[in-house]
Order: C-alpha cells, then structure tokens, then sequence
C-alpha cells in the first residue's frame, strides 16, 4: 500500500463549486504539506502543518483552506472553484527524523471549467 | 527569501549522452539541497540530496555537489538511459541556526522536462 494517498486522483468541477481534497498517510509523520503544480512554475506551497493544532499559510494560500483531522489526515479545500485553480496538487509529509525530505502522494489533477 | 533557478527545458538527449541540469539557489543559513524527479503519471520522488557545503548527493548514477561559493547543485549522469526520461526538480529547505528549528519547507525550481530517445 502507498505511503501517501490522496483521493480523487482527478477531478473535474465547474467555477464556484466547492471542493474538497483529501490527504492520507502511514508514515507516521507529524508535519504535512499541500503543494500545487503548475507548468513552468514548479511546486508552490499553499498550506503546511506540523501538527494536529497547528496550521501555516504558504506561499499561494489565498482562496484555499485546510483542515488537520488527525495526525495521518489532511485536507485542502476550495471554497468556490475558479478556473485559474486547475492544476495539479499535491500532498506531502515528512518529520525531524527524515531530515527534511518530503513524500510526496500521487497527486490530484483539478480541471475547474 | 529563499529562491531556486534551474536551466529552462526541455532538455532532449539520445540515449547514453551525458546530462547536465544547471541549479542555482538563493538562501539565507544554510540550506539542505535537494533533486527530486517525477516520472509521467506519479507524484515527485527524492532522487539525492546534501545537507551541507562540498557535500556530494549520489543515487542511480546521478550525482549533485553543494557549492557553497557558486550557490549551485547541478545535477549529472553520465550515461543517460531511455527509464530517465522524467521531470527533474531542484529544490532547498531552510534551516535556521543553533536553537532554531528547521521549518522543513521545501522551495522548488519550475521543473526541467528531459527526454531521453534510443
């Protein structure tokens, strides 16, 4: 079974539908990341979290929200979908022990119509 | 704030041919660096990575050097193979100094698409 699960692997909604990500591991890790990926522009962060409280915007965190269910859950959210937020999204974890690296889920592809 | 640049892709290459993707980083303290590769359909895995000046991440005949004075990672292979054709990323993490703690946050380049032809 993989580490990182993240469901819907796609998904496609129309502008002002909102829209859940959702976000699983058995790693055991504390800290987990939502990424998008758009081409040409890498991996952005929009959201992390170190623990069950504690919740941190990144870079792109407008128009996104995130809730932290439990240590092994984390989910994005899109409150009212607009076309610009088609990308493709990603969850990650990691901990102190994994000196920084971060496993990455499968991804999500998002089309907002 | 932290920055990566990576050579502009996409890079094409015949099978066996050396690669090099350029890597430059701007950072404050003393970041970890990191190559992550993303094959077709699957989300980014870390390929290798170094933690410190001088330092020398190795992995599946790729390597990367920490140059502290040039602030660069570039990534090589020497003999590229068709399984190599991928999205290739560089990134950093930030680590702050004695008594602080290391955030963990990755920030990435924007991608270098390679194909690798036999």
């Amino acid at each position: 079974d993989a580490d990182v699960t993240q469901t819907p692997r796609n998904r496609i909604t129309k502008t002002g539908k909102r829209i859940m990500l959702e976000c699983s591991q058995t790693k055991g890790h504390d800290r987990m990341y939502w990424y998008r990926q758009d081409p040409g522009l890498g991996l952005r962060l929009i959201y992390y979290s170190f623990d069950v409280k504690d919740i941190n915007k990144g870079e792109i965190s407008d128009g996104y929200s995130v809730s932290r269910q439990a240590q092994a859950k984390f989910s994005l959210s899109l409150e009212s979908a607009i076309p610009n937020q088609t990308a493709l999204y990603f969850c990650a974890t990691s901990d102190l022990t994994s000196n920084n690296e971060q496993f990455f889920g499968p991804g999500t592809r998002l089309t907002v119509l | 704030g932290n920055s990566v640049t990576q050579m502009e892709g996409p890079v094409t290459l015949s099978e066996e041919a050396f690669l090099t993707i350029n890597c430059t980083y701007t950072a404050t303290g003393y970041p970890s660096l990191f190559w992550y590769v993303q094959y077709p359909g699957e989300g980014l895995q870390l390929l290798l990575k170094a933690t410190k000046a001088d330092d020398k991440g190795s992995n599946k005949g790729f390597e990367a050097t920490y140059r502290k004075e040039t602030t660069s990672f570039h990534l090589e292979k020497g003999s590229v193979q068709v399984s190599d054709s991928a999205v290739y990323f560089c990134a950093l993490s930030d680590h702050l100094g004695a008594g602080g703690t290391s955030y963990g946050k990755l920030t990435f380049g924007q991608g270098t698409i390679l194909t690798v032809h036999p």
